[in-house]
């Protein structure tokens, strides 16, 4: 099973500050994601990148930047927090291999802006 | 639009009952996926499976494509079962990730 993990786990933040989630995975995925969970919107994809260097716009990306700095690291910024920011955000990778996609979750981060 | 929706909302078993979950959508998509979320928020793939039946243990997943719809069996429930189940697609005309708001399934001993 691949190993993705999430840091930090819990977050609280104040209108306007600056936030920066973490995630990593070990077993050399190529693709790498960002999804936030909203109760009555499912998941919805943020960012998405397929290597190093390498950043895809998804489908609610405003507000948010990302950045995938190694193979293994890919971090979401927040840099202007807003109260319709506070989610549970999900960090995922895949093999993408035969056009199989399996993903593996990370964990989560529940991030509060006040 | 919704691109993926899904039903029942939510659903109550005794244990040991089957379950049905549907999936509908409404784009030409490509790669359907279902997952499981536990209660606690750990979200599991399920099934990749674009179309045709696929079986792992209690679980089947049947996909027919042209009817753009793929359903989820669930034989013998077990209260271990509860929890959200969401499908999810890759449009094939955005080449996006798209999911359903989920089923959320709880099974009473």
């Amino acid at each position: 099973e691949a190993a993705v993990t999430q840091s930090p786990r819990n977050k609280v933040t104040v209108t306007g500050g600056n936030v920066t989630l973490s995630c990593r995975q070990t077993n050399s995925h190529n693709y790498m994601y960002w999804y936030r969970q909203d109760t009555g919107h499912g998941l919805r994809l943020i960012h998405y990148s397929y290597g190093a260097g390498n950043l895809q716009i998804g489908d609610v990306p405003d507000g948010y930047k990302a950045t995938r700095t190694t193979q293994e690291d890919f971090f979401l910024l927040l840099e202007l927090a807003s109260p319709s920011q506070t989610s549970l955000y999900f960090c995922a990778s895949s093999v993408r291999l035969g056009g199989e996609d399996t993903q593996y979750f990370g964990p989560g981060t529940r991030l509060l802006v006040l | 639009g919704q691109q993926v929706q899904q039903s029942p909302a939510s659903l109550v078993l005794q244990e040991g009952e089957n379950a049905e979950l549907q999936c509908n959508f409404s784009s030409t998509a490509t790669r359907l996926q279902w997952f499981y979320q536990h209660p606690g928020g750990r979200l599991v793939s399920l099934f990749y499976n674009p179309s045709g039946t696929k079986h792992t243990g209690r679980l089947t997943s049947t996909t027919v494509t042209n009817e753009r719809r793929s359903s989820l069996h669930i034989s013998s429930s077990q209260t271990t079962d509860s929890g959200t189940y969401f499908c999810a697609i890759r449009s094939s005309n955005t080449n996006k990730v798209v999911f359903g708001t989920g089923t959320r399934l709880q099974v009473l001993p």
